[in-house]
């Protein structure tokens, strides 16, 4: 594997359920962050990450639940969620997360459907 | 605090014409500035990234930006599009004064190519 990796691809989920959204980047890089896309709207920094410590949470609501056990690896717990929670879910990762000039790279995304 | 306006949401092109994807931006400082390309349930792909050194920038698959400080501009253009150019294109914003949250996505372009 290369690059950044999300399973699952995609996700369907009642409001009551529980899932989580993984995220592997295999480049290297000490910073990763989610993000949200829904349609009509710019994309959305949820959370990052910087050598696994969370140093930014953009006023996200409590039913997300991040999590960065390592450099490589970050997970979005998600547990009673609302229809409006339905989007893409994009994992990214950068060398590190303060470096402006670097760019991010991005994984494919969790397609989130929630009934 | 910085920011980023693509003017057009949707761009439509022939086959074989140039492709102009607009982009202005507002930074408080020398920003770096990205265009990322989202094909159809695809994440985002780097095309170019300006970061102070020559401000005509190439990218891949033939792409080009040319940063003008002057006109706070970074458009994107291409002098041939193909069938496959057809996808969502953000331009991005990255200024060193912005702390952990670096990246400043705009709403983006979505580009059509007609053959």
């Amino acid at each position: 594997e290369t690059g950044v990796t999300q399973t699952p691809r995609h996700l369907v989920m009642g409001m009551t359920n529980k899932k989580s959204l993984k995220c592997e980047q295999h480049l290297g890089h000490n910073a990763m962050y989610w993000y949200k896309q829904s349609a009509k709207k710019p994309l959305e920094l949820m959370f990052v990450y910087n050598f696994k410590e969370q140093t930014e949470n953009n006023s996200v609501p409590s039913r997300f639940s991040p999590e960065c056990p390592n450099s490589s690896h970050l997970f979005l717990h998600l547990h009673t969620l609302q229809p409006e929670d339905s989007a893409l879910y994009l994992c990214a990762s950068s060398p590190a997360a303060l470096e402006f000039y670097n760019e991010q790279f991005f994984g494919p995304g969790t397609r989130l459907t929630v009934l | 605090a910085q920011s980023v306006t693509q003017l057009d949401s949707h761009v439509s092109v022939s086959e074989g014409t140039p492709v102009l994807l607009r982009c202005n931006y507002s930074s408080s400082y020398s920003p770096s500035l990205f265009w990322y390309v989202q094909h159809p349930n695809k994440g985002l792909q780097l095309l170019l990234k300006y970061t102070s050194a020559a401000t005509l920038v190439k990218g891949i698959n033939g792409f080009e930006a040319e940063f003008k400080k002057s006109e706070t501009s970074f458009h994107l253009t291409k002098p041939s599009a193909h069938m496959s150019d057809a996808a969502e294109y953000f331009c991005v914003v990255s200024d060193p004064n912005s702390g952990n949250t670096p990246l400043v996505f705009g709403k983006g372009t979505r580009l059509s190519v007609i053959a």
